[in-house]
């Protein structure tokens, strides 16, 4: 039973593009929403991370849309570059137990020049 | 350098033949995990440890043992390595409960023939 389902599995943008990555999850008790950045190679890296009380946050090009009612988040990218290549994994994880995430399937970008 | 290292980063092996994997972390970190990543399924935490002496289960733990000896030592144990177990495992380490602390080591591949 996967309670963070992530879309698409891959996606493909132009440089200068907006990429939109989405997340739907089950469990209501869920309240941090953290997105990861993964490089080939490397191990995920925290990128941005938001909670239920806002619907919206933002941290330079990337932000993060939440909607409590629908139960879904999404990260956007703005002004894609080539150097956004990666893969970007959404989790959810309660804030009483936060250090247990569920993670997402991933979402495998590719951004061309 | 702040930094969570893992060894061995690749590992081939056979079916039955006990195995370790370390990860020790160097910024005095409470809270380490343990994950397997694998295509379609994202990370998948398999044990976790809040302090020295103290662990707990993920959600994939069967076949896996860790201990938590020392605070900056984590180590993965394979008893008897299964085919199914063939994954990239990464190992993380946080301040605290947060995961706006963690970091993320830089992965195990293990293959298990």
């Amino acid at each position: 039973q996967q309670q963070v389902k992530q879309s698409p599995q891959s996606l493909i943008v132009q440089k200068g593009g907006i990429s939109i990555i989405n997340c739907a999850y089950e469990n209501t008790a869920f309240d941090y929403f953290p997105w990861y950045q993964q490089f080939p190679g490397k191990g995920p890296a925290l990128l941005i991370a938001i909670r239920p009380d806002v619907s919206e946050k933002k941290e330079g090009r990337f932000t993060i849309s939440f909607n409590k009612s629908a139960k879904q988040f999404s990260l956007h990218i703005m002004d894609s570059q080539p150097g956004d290549s990666a893969t970007y994994f959404c989790a959810a994880s309660r804030m009483d137990s936060s250090y247990k995430l569920i993670f997402g399937s991933g979402t495998r970008l590719l951004v061309r020049p | 350098e702040a930094q969570v290292t893992q060894n061995p980063r690749y590992l081939i092996t056979v079916t039955g033949k006990k195995l370790t994997v370390t990860c020790s972390q160097n910024m005095n970190h409470e809270y380490m995990s343990w994950y397997r990543q694998d295509p379609g399924l994202g990370l998948r935490q398999i044990y976790y440890s809040m302090n020295v002496e103290v662990t707990d289960k993920g959600d994939v733990p069967e076949g896996y043992k860790v201990s938590r000896k020392e605070k900056r030592n984590f180590p993965l144990i394979l008893e008897s390595p299964s085919p199914n177990q063939t994954s990239l495992y990464f190992c993380a380490s946080s301040l605290n409960s947060l995961p706006d602390t963690q970091y993320f080591g830089p992965g195990t591949r293990l293959t298990v023939l």
